[in-house]
């Protein structure tokens, strides 16, 4: 079946404006996690969507960046006022439960480039 | 500072050999790890996993040891064939997931 997918693949802005990152988790998955990227680092943990429940918001570096989930499935990643240091790949992953039960499946990612 | 450390940012092993990956962490709230292989231009990919009740797991050609009192985990992959040169990320979970910087393996011919 299909697996997570991501749009826009990259995206160039300039410093300042709004983005909108998406990630279409995969049928079915209850639990959606966005992730970043930066050069020569690991994943660093943004955001987590378990179901109905409240979402984690506790990797969100600052209050530019929020995240939805509507109806469960489809997520939208927004950073307001853009900065260069917000450049980095985000990736989107989902599983079908809990962390510790399930596998995660990550998207092939959103490579942001502010300018 | 790092909770979640690969010390060596790259490995080069003979193919048929043994490759080992190291990772060291921090903070013993986490009590479950996993490996994650990436290539270029994709996500992330699930390995292995083990709970912090178990030191080894095993899946085929990958095994991960846990040493809880070090607080380090190791995946070794045997034999090494040139279609597992990638990335390799291990991750730790406590309250979320702590990625580390990731070892790029190159498996040679």
């Amino acid at each position: 079946g299909a697996g997570v997918s991501q749009s826009p693949s990259n995206k160039v802005t300039e410093k300042g404006k709004d983005v909108e990152l998406r990630c279409d988790p995969i049928s079915g998955h209850t639990a959606l996690y966005w992730y970043r990227q930066s050069l020569g680092q690991g994943l660093e943990f943004l955001i987590y969507f378990q179901g109905n429940s409240a979402p984690d918001k506790s990797g969100l570096p600052s209050d530019r960046f929020s995240a939805e989930r509507t109806g469960g499935s489809v997520s939208t990643l927004t950073i307001q006022r853009t900065q260069q240091e917000d450049s980095a790949v985000y990736l989107c992953a989902s599983s079908a439960g809990g962390p510790r039960q399930e596998t995660q499946y990550f998207g092939p990612g959103t490579r942001l480039l502010v300018l | 500072d790092q909770q979640v450390k690969q010390n060596s940012p790259s490995l080069s092993v003979q193919e048929g050999r043994i490759s080992i990956l190291n990772c060291d962490y921090t903070n013993s709230m986490f009590d479950y790890f996993l490996w994650y292989k990436k290539y270029p231009a994709e996500g992330p990919t699930f390995l292995i996993s083990i709970s912090s009740i178990k030191d080894k797991n095993e899946d085929g050609r990958f095994t991960v040891f846990l040493n809880k009192s070090a607080k380090h985990l190791s995946l070794h992959i045997v034999p090494s064939q040139p279609g597992d040169s990638a990335v390799y990320f291990c991750a730790s979970y406590g309250q979320n997931f702590v990625f580390g910087p990731g070892t790029r393996l190159s498996v040679l011919p």
